[in-house]
């Protein structure tokens, strides 16, 4: 079958660095993506790994291992706007439909 | 900036009803998908289409239909609403590796 699990829910403090983790069994893969959603609003999209190794993008990395299934989302000097759900997603059909397999998402709290 | 536009944001509908989700995308995107929300389960694909005119099941297409006439738009379909089709229905064209979503459509099936 086809899964993808991350933690319900994680709080963090301001300033601080958190990491929110991905693990994933599915039968094809071409990318995992990272989205960030705030209560009410549409997802955004904020990373894409397909080959394995780390990408920086400002206060947000993505990371990925293919022989683990594994992704994390690293977030530094957290703000309180990065209160949000952060949803990790597999593109797990490699016949180019750009199908997307969705976590439950990570609700993530900063705190002042 | 890439736009993509539902029609509505809250929708009240009875049961039985024919209920009708449009999706407006504006950067020419090939591909476009109906998802649905729901708390603990996550986003999860009903319909996708990859070009005009069509389509292809996802993963819980049971009681739904979709219509893609024109490259825009793309078209969710309840055809005869039930309660347990109340959930966010949120609407995304992509192109490459990003996937742009519209504000949601809240249904609640009374």
């Amino acid at each position: 079958g086809q899964n993808i699990d991350q933690p319900t829910e994680m709080t963090a403090t301001e300033g601080a660095i958190v990491q929110i983790n991905c693990t994933y069994q599915t039968s094809g893969f071409n990318g995992l993506f990272w989205y960030q959603q705030h209560a009410g609003e549409a997802p955004t999209f904020l990373s894409y790994n397909v080959l394995d190794g780390l990408e920086e993008k400002g206060r947000f990395s993505s990371f990925l291992s293919r022989s683990k299934g594994y992704s994390y989302l690293l977030l530094k000097e957290l703000q309180m706007k990065d209160s949000a759900s952060y949803l990790c997603a597999v593109e797990g059909d490699t016949s180019g439909t750009y199908k997307y397999i969705f976590g439950t998402g990570t609700r993530l709290k900063v705190l002042a | 900036d890439v736009k993509v536009t539902q029609s509505s944001r809250y929708l009240v509908k009875r049961t039985g009803e024919k209920v009708f989700l449009e999706c407006v995308q504006d950067m020419d995107h090939e591909n476009m998908f109906w998802y649905r929300q729901d708390p603990g389960l996550g986003l999860r694909l009903i319909y996708f289409s990859y070009d005009v005119k069509m389509k292809e099941k996802g993963d819980i297409p049971e009681g739904y239909s979709v219509s893609r006439e024109k490259k825009e738009r793309f078209s969710l379909i309840l055809e005869s609403a039930s309660t347990n089709q109340t959930s966010m229905y949120l609407c995304a064209s992509r192109i490459d590796s990003e996937a742009f979503f519209g504000q949601g459509t809240r249904l609640t099936v009374v």
